[in-house]
């Protein structure tokens, strides 16, 4: 399975909302519920945000939601701020009983 | 506390072998699925492997498939990976992970131990 895509950049202001896609095919985002996504600041552990496609883990900030249309993923981040900052990883399973990520995108707070 | 420890990663030449250990702690890992995830220098995660909670069914990323093994000891609390016929490709963090089963969620990681594959 080839990574899922990732717009490799996204920015906005403090405030704003952005929203990442993550797209895939039938037979791993189109196919089942298990996409999740993963915020990762450089040097630290990657932190669930959002698991089986809209759940959100407890002590996620509801800032955070997530969706899917067909074979692609969404991640939507409301009211923008700086600690959002970091990059952003969708993670999909697939109908092989394997795993695949994203190739990442990089969130810029302006 | 729930906490998992990486170990064993290294400098290590090229066709060479590697063992990673996970640590578990605060709580049992017989009732998650474990994984590695790993991350090469400049680019995104990767997913590696993972084992069930009984060690009876293990999946591969195709990028490993035949070289890395994966295994568990619930009495220790602990998981695995043993890696063999290392690549340049192969130097990355690998993160050891927890996942919920019947879901997408991989709520504890690891922080990382760095396997760097060079003559």
């Amino acid at each position: 399975h080839s990574a899922l895509t990732q717009p490799a950049s996204v920015s906005g202001s403090p405030g704003q909302s952005i929203t990442i896609s993550c797209r895939g095919t039938s037979s791993d985002v189109g196919g089942y519920i298990y996409v999740s996504w993963y915020q990762h600041h450089p040097g630290k552990a990657p932190k669930v945000i959002i698991y089986d496609v809209s759940h959100r883990p407890s002590g996620v900030s509801n800032r955070f939601s997530g969706s899917k249309s067909g074979n692609t993923a969404s991640l939507t981040i409301s009211g923008l701020q700086a600690e959002d900052e970091a990059d952003y990883y969708c993670c999909s399973c697939t109908d092989n009983r394997t795993w695949v990520f994203g190739g990442g995108t990089k969130l810029t707070v302006l | 506390e729930v906490q998992l420890v990486e170990s064993g990663g290294g400098l290590v030449q090229p066709g060479g072998s590697l063992g990673l250990s996970c640590a578990a702690s605060g709580f049992t890992v017989n009732m998650y699925w474990m994984g590695w995830v790993r991350q090469t220098p400049g680019k995104g995660l990767e997913w590696v492997a993972n084992i069930k909670k009984d060690g009876s069914e293990k999946n591969y990323a195709d990028s490993v498939k035949g070289r890395f093994t994966i295994s568990r000891d619930n009495a220790k609390n602990s998981m695995y990976l043993h890696m063999n016929s290392l690549r340049a490709e192969d130097t990355a963090v690998y993160y050891c992970m927890r996942r919920v089963e019947g879901s997408s969620l991989r709520d504890y990681w690891g922080q990382g131990t760095l396997v760097i594959v060079s003559s």
